[in-house]
Parts: C-alpha cells; sequence; structure tokens
C-alpha cells in the first residue's frame, strides 16, 4: 500500500509555463483533495473531489485546473503560472464515509521565478 | 462561514515544559475533530475526537473535546526537541452530496528548546 504519491517533489518553473502535479491514492478513497501550503501559514484548499468525475473549488482555486477520471488520479494543473503559485502542494485523500482521517501525500515543493 | 482557529499562532518553551494548544471551531453539521502534527513534510495523524469529556492518549500527548463550548486541546507533557513542529486541528462536517467535509485551522507553530 503506497498511500498517496505526488510527482514531482520539487519543481522550478519559469512564468508563463504550465505544468501537472500528479496525485494517485492507491487506497480506493472517493474523497481527494488539493491544499496549497506557503511558508509559515496553514493549508488553503485548492480544489477537492468527492469521487470520479465530480470537482469542486476550495478557497483558492484561481489559477488552477483539476480532473478526476478516475477513483485514484486528482492531478492539479497550472496552465499560465505565476510567482504567487509558489508554495507546497499537498494532496490527500479520505475514504468521505464514516468517521475518518486525511492521508496526505509526501508533497510537492513549486518555484515559479 | 465555517471557521476553525488555533491559538497561540506560535509558542516556545524549554524542554521539559507542558504545553496547551487550543483549537475552536463554529461549523454546522459537526462531525469530528483531528489533530495532525507537521514537520516540514505532509500532516501526520495524531488523534481524532468524536464525543465530549473523553481523553484520547498517546504518549506525552493527549486531547480533549469540549462539544458544548465549540473547543478542544491539545496537550503535551514534558517536552522534547522533537516536538517541535506545526500542529493543524481540523474539523469534520457530516458529509453531503457535493460538499468538502474537512477544514483546517492556521496551525500553532511549537518550537521547544534544548
Amino acid at each position: 500500500n503506497a498511500g498517496v504519491t505526488q510527482t514531482p517533489k520539487f519543481r522550478i518553473l519559469k512564468i508563463g509555463q504550465s505544468m501537472t502535479l500528479q496525485c494517485t491514492q492507491d487506497m480506493n478513497h472517493n474523497y481527494m483533495y488539493w491544499y496549497r501550503q506557503d511558508p509559515g501559514m496553514g493549508l488553503k484548499l485548492i480544489y477537492y473531489s468527492v469521487g470520479a468525475g465530480i470537482t469542486d473549488k476550495g478557497e483558492v482555486p484561481n489559477g488552477y485546473n483539476v480532473s478526476r477520471s478516475t477513483t485514484e488520479d486528482f492531478p492539479l494543473r497550472l496552465e499560465l503560472a505565476a510567482p504567487s503559485q509558489t508554495s507546497v502542494y499537498f494532496c490527500a485523500s479520505s475514504h468521505g464515509t464514516g468517521y475518518n482521517e486525511q492521508f496526505f501525500g509526501p508533497g510537492t515543493r513549486l518555484t515559479v521565478l | 462561514e465555517d471557521k476553525v482557529v488555533q491559538s497561540p499562532l506560535s509558542l516556545v518553551v524549554h524542554e521539559g515544559d507542558t504545553v496547551t494548544l487550543n483549537c475552536s471551531y463554529e461549523v454546522t453539521n459537526f462531525r469530528s475533530l483531528l489533530w495532525y502534527k507537521q514537520e516540514k513534510k505532509a500532516p501526520t495523524f495524531l488523534f481524532m475526537l468524536t464525543s465530549s469529556g473523553i481523553e484520547k492518549k498517546s504518549g506525552r500527548l493527549s486531547s480533549i473535546l469540549d462539544k458544548k463550548e465549540l473547543f478542544s486541546i491539545l496537550n503535551i507533557t514534558a517536552t522534547q526537541t522533537g516536538d517541535s513542529a506545526v500542529y493543524l486541528c481540523a474539523v469534520t462536517i457530516e458529509p453531503s452530496n457535493t460538499g468538502n467535509q474537512f477544514y483546517f485551522g492556521t496551525g500553532t507553530s511549537l518550537t521547544v528548546i534544548p
């Protein structure tokens, strides 16, 4: 059981470039989430999904897009990178029913120059 | 609007001290409260609390929930340098068809000095 995996671990982008952050979970969780965490700050929810084919905006969705074509995968797309998107990005998943916690991936550290 | 507030924002203590971290919340359809520890990497799960007055304990860490006053505390006794981390509180609400269930506070940064 790998849990939640994220790739890449680190990335440097130039302003205006695009990239996709990958997230995969092997726990058959319905719910998946993308957070960003700026230095010294808490987690801010970007997008979440309650199941394949269903996504919704969180607190800070501007500049990002997501898709959920399978239960396992929840990629996050940055279309036109800006310095304000420099952050650590965490993907998480949870079962969605019952009393359960979120499981987090190891994070992707993104720098936009 | 649903809200989770943690205090203090940061704390510096000496090894051996006891600390109390606070988390208050205002949400509709409360389900559970969770504590996570984050040490410069992904958050790791500590406790889940669903019932008032029942203490959860793991070694030197303990936590309790008060559903009437809408808060929880996380206690760490005999602190060690390895306890230095950001402690995150999250509240979950009853699941709906399309709603987000998890609401995080901004965290308390704890630094333990040798």
